[in-house]
């Protein structure tokens, strides 16, 4: 069965101090990872996605890498309005139209 | 990136009534949209799978005939949750693919009363 963990499942951090999120994943072919920023109260904000190991991604304080069992997403020197919650989400190859979702790492950056 | 609205953005509505949300794909056209329900604390679950032409595909556990799911068009659909009641009450959020990611919308919070 297709499944995603995502740890910790909560993240104080003070203003500067970086740290990485994981997301481990099991899928039958994985199609596509995929990291996703939400506010509350709002939907999810696509940030990246990561089709095969080895492969890496940035945006600004954030870089996105991924293996054969799990993905992290970098926070570098990261700022009190990076706090939200992370998701991370799998595509896999036999129902891509499919997302599964891990239940998220809430991030808060104190100043 | 692709631009994907809901309207309602918030809604309160009495125990048995019906209430309808829009999910509209705003600058590309969508066959397929994914209705998720949002609990406090907790990941998105999928609901169904909205198909523009034909019948919505529902989850195993979602009563297809409690959550109506019409898609009109490449650009809209449509979740009614008929005679909701206050377990009812959620964070709905629907998404559409483009190219290969899933873009969402804003959300709408349903409270019943």
């Amino acid at each position: 069965e297709d499944q995603v963990t995502q740890s910790p499942e909560a993240l104080r951090l003070q203003e500067g101090e970086s740290s990485s999120l994981n997301c481990s994943y099991t899928v039958s072919g994985l199609r596509g990872l995929f990291w996703y920023r939400q506010d509350p109260g709002k939907g999810p904000e696509f940030l990246f996605t990561l089709y095969s190991a080895g492969e890496e991604k940035e945006k600004e304080r954030l870089k996105a890498t991924l293996t054969k069992k799990e993905s992290f997403l970098h926070i570098t020197a990261p700022k009190p309005e990076d706090s939200a919650t992370y998701l991370c989400a799998v595509q896999g190859s036999y129902n891509f139209n499919k997302f599964y979702f891990g239940s998220g790492t809430k991030l808060n950056v104190k100043p | 990136g692709a631009v994907v609205s809901q309207h309602p953005s918030r809604v309160i509505c009495k125990s048995g009534t019906s209430v309808k949300i829009e999910c509209r794909s705003l600058d590309f056209q969508a066959t397929t949209m994914f209705w998720y329900r949002q609990f406090p604390k907790q990941s998105l679950m999928l609901m169904a799978t909205s198909n523009e032409g034909s019948k919505a595909t529902y989850e195993q556990g979602v009563e297809k005939d409690k959550f109506l799911i019409n898609h009109a068009s490449l650009t809209l659909s449509t979740l009614t949750v008929t005679s909701a009641h206050p377990e009812d009450s959620s964070f709905y959020i629907c998404s559409a693919p483009s190219g290969e990611t899933q873009y969402f919308g804003p959300g709408t919070r349903l409270l019943v009363l």
